[in-house]
């Protein structure tokens, strides 16, 4: 059973907009989310985290929200860029245990 | 970037034949990670190993074994290859389990026929 679902495989953003990412998870008790971005052929990198008692991570043009209430988790990216183009994969921990990861979804930017 | 290397980067077998893929870093991490990545699964965990000769079982660890005599090097085993295993593998490690970030190596294309 999947606890961590990225429910949108694809997403198509025009440079310059907004890029949101969603990430759903059903484990009350992961406290610790990443996100990563993946580029055809290469392994995945880190973009981003945060942990459970914080509700918002700003990283230059990364910004990742949490809503545990809702078991939600976001990642915005602005101003989007081509080379933002890649698969995103949200990851969730609990106690500092194994992540597990999303099915990821693919961002395309378009020029 | 972190210094991970896996070897091979590409592999063709047969089921039912032995098969074992080699994950180096030059970091130092004590943790190191298998998973494999499937179209609709995302990244799933095969084994760990949290120091040399400590190893622990992930989530879809039947049919493979792992090995770690050295710090840098973390072996990952198909006894006996089968088609269901054939995905493409990642090599990551950190320097603590859960609470920071994972880097992974290039990844490892098996294909079994």
């Amino acid at each position: 059973d999947q606890q961590v679902k990225q429910n949108s495989p694809s997403l198509s953003v025009q440079e310059g907009r907004i890029s949101i990412l969603n990430c759903d998870y059903t484990n009350s008790m992961f406290d610790y989310f990443l996100w990563y971005k993946k580029y055809p052929a290469e392994g995945p990198t880190f973009l981003i985290s945060i942990s459970s008692i914080k509700d918002k991570n700003e990283d230059g043009r990364f910004t990742v929200f949490l809503n545990k209430s809702a078991k939600h988790l976001s990642l915005h990216i602005v101003p989007s860029q081509p080379g933002d183009s890649a698969v995103y994969f949200c990851a969730a921990s609990a106690a500092g245990n194994q992540f597990y990861f999303g099915t990821g979804t693919s961002l395309t930017v378009i020029p | 970037d972190a210094g991970i290397t896996q070897s091979p980067r590409h592999k063709v077998t047969e089921t039912g034949t032995p098969v074992t893929l080699r994950c180096h870093q030059t970091e130092n991490h004590r943790y190191m990670y298998w998973y494999r990545q499937d179209p609709g699964h995302g990244l799933r965990l095969i084994h760990y190993s949290y120091g040399v000769k400590d190893t622990d079982k992930g989530e879809v660890s039947d049919g493979y074994s792992v090995s770690r005599s050295k710090t840098e090097d973390f072996l990952l085993t198909l006894e006996s290859a089968t088609s269901s295993q054939t995905s493409v593998y990642f090599c990551a490690i950190s320097e603590t389990r859960g609470w920071n970030e994972q880097y992974f190596g290039p990844g490892t294309r098996l294909t079994v026929t």
